[in-house]
């Protein structure tokens, strides 16, 4: 079974351009959650999509960022226009959904945006 | 609002040496615990997980984390370390309350390192 995948692994913009990230779950996942990092701080929470709807977007940081997920399958996460403070590792996961909130989310190996 | 904190940022062992990796959290309800491992350039796996089934919860490379809720910890051990295990650990809460979406609350980080 193919895990999370995503895709670049390394982006470096320039401040001001655009980024779309993507991300491919794991096949017949509903759940699809966007996480990022920021150096040295914690991993935290962006938004939370099952299927194509968007559960919770409390984390998004501003309206730079616009995730979608059309069909609910992949999912991009585009930074238009990205500014300094947006560089860090962003993380995709997924989980089954269902079958209650124990399920396990799986991680893809994220993506690094440097905003120079 | 749940937080998780992890004390200590770096912990280094000797090889063969116990591992403690301390968690503490904080959830108006019996959350469900996670315990997550990034590896060098990859993403985050997941080590084990607490749902409420037993206490004492054992998770995969040798490691166990007990749930205790008196003092409101979920610390991960090892009882002996292999250079293997040297990466960053990651504690993470979900509420279990209604109308969560099971997003990942995430402490710090701690990275562990092992020494020959």
């Amino acid at each position: 079974e193919a895990g999370v995948t995503q895709f670049p692994s390394h982006s470096v913009i320039e401040k001001g351009q655009t980024v779309t990230l993507r991300c491919d779950p794991i096949s017949g996942h509903d759940n699809l959650y966007w996480y990022r990092r920021v150096m040295g701080k914690e991993i935290k929470f962006l938004l939370h999509f099952v299927k194509e709807s968007k559960q919770d977007e409390s984390g998004m940081p501003n309206n730079r960022f616009l995730a979608e997920r059309t069909g609910g399958t992949y999912s991009t996460l585009k930074v238009q226009p990205a500014e300094l403070e947006d560089s860090g590792v962003y993380f995709c996961a997924s989980s089954l959904a269902g079958t209650g909130l124990n399920q396990p989310q799986h991680f893809g190996d994220g993506t690094r945006l440097s905003i120079l | 609002a749940q937080s998780v904190t992890q004390l200590g940022s770096h912990v280094s062992v000797s090889e063969g040496a116990l591992v403690l990796l301390r968690c503490n959290y904080s959830s108006s309800v019996p959350p469900y615990l996670f315990w997550y491992v990034q590896y060098p350039n990859q993403g985050l796996q997941l080590l084990l997980k607490y749902t409420s089934a037993a206490t004492l919860v054992k998770g995969i490379n040798g490691f166990e984390a007990e749930f205790k809720k008196s003092e409101t910890s979920f610390h991960l051990t090892k009882p002996s370390a292999h250079m293997r295990d040297a990466a960053e650990y990651f504690c993470a809460v979900s509420d279990r309350g209604s109308g969560n979406t099971g997003k990942l609350i995430f402490g710090q980080g701690t990275t562990l390192q092992v020494k020959p």
